[in-house]
């Protein structure tokens, strides 16, 4: 079965960078979307953007563009995502999710990292 | 961008009532329109895709309506297990979900 695994824990400082892995099992990894939405504490889901492993081509949502970067390693089947510059409003819980076989929606995910951004 | 908008934030409701949940979108998403329970300390759950279609293995008591830029999401018989939170998200020009909708018990 589908499954994404993410990697554990952060916590930063306010101005360094973080990167997430999600490694998938049970499918052909090059042929989905892989997405990136958080969750701050509290709050509601924020898409920040996905990208086709199979090509690495990556679209962002506007407002981490030059901030976030998305990557694929196919040989181990992970997904990446890098996010930098962080602000302690970044805290929140990273996950990833792997669109449906019909594609668009997000039908498969992560269990989610948590990134706490503190000095 | 598109913003989407849940009504209500928060819903007090009783095991058997029937429920709704209301999305707006600020302009038109066709029927690109999905539906997604989470709760507390897990992923969310794709309920529903393009406005109406029932994924596998979702109980037929949750439903989908509407296309444009006004959907709802209706539970017909409220059970325990139901009571979460649900988003709806659009992914007619990229994605972006609404703020959310926690179902409580009354």
């Amino acid at each position: 079965q589908v499954q994404l695994m993410q990697s554990g824990a952060e916590v930063k400082q306010p101005g360094a960078s973080v990167k997430v892995s999600c490694k998938a099992s049970g499918y052909t990894f090059t042929g989905y979307y892989i997405h990136w939405v958080r969750q701050a504490p509290g709050q509601g889901l924020e898409w920040m953007g996905r990208i086709f492993p199979n090509t690495g081509g990556a679209h962002y949502a506007q407002k981490f563009q030059g901030r976030v970067t998305m990557t694929t390693d196919t040989s181990i089947r992970t997904a990446y995502m890098e996010l930098g510059s962080l602000k302690s409003d970044d805290t929140a819980v990273y996950f990833c999710a792997r669109e449906t076989a019909r594609g668009l929606t997000l039908g498969h995910w992560g269990q989610g990292t948590l990134v706490a951004v503190s000095s | 961008d598109i913003q989407m908008t849940q009504s209500p934030s928060t819903l007090s409701a009783s095991v058997g009532d029937k429920v709704t949940i209301t999305c707006r979108a600020s302009q038109s998403i066709s029927s690109w329109l999905a539906w997604y329970q989470q709760k507390p300390g897990k992923a969310p759950k794709l309920l529903i895709s393009k406005a109406s279609s029932l994924e596998s293995g979702v109980p037929s008591r949750f439903s989908g309506s509407g296309s444009g830029t006004e959907f709802t999401l209706t539970i017909s018989s409220l059970q325990p297990d139901d009571f979460a939170t649900y988003y709806c998200q659009q992914y007619n020009s990229y994605w972006t979900f609404g703020q959310g909708t926690k179902v409580e018990i009354k």
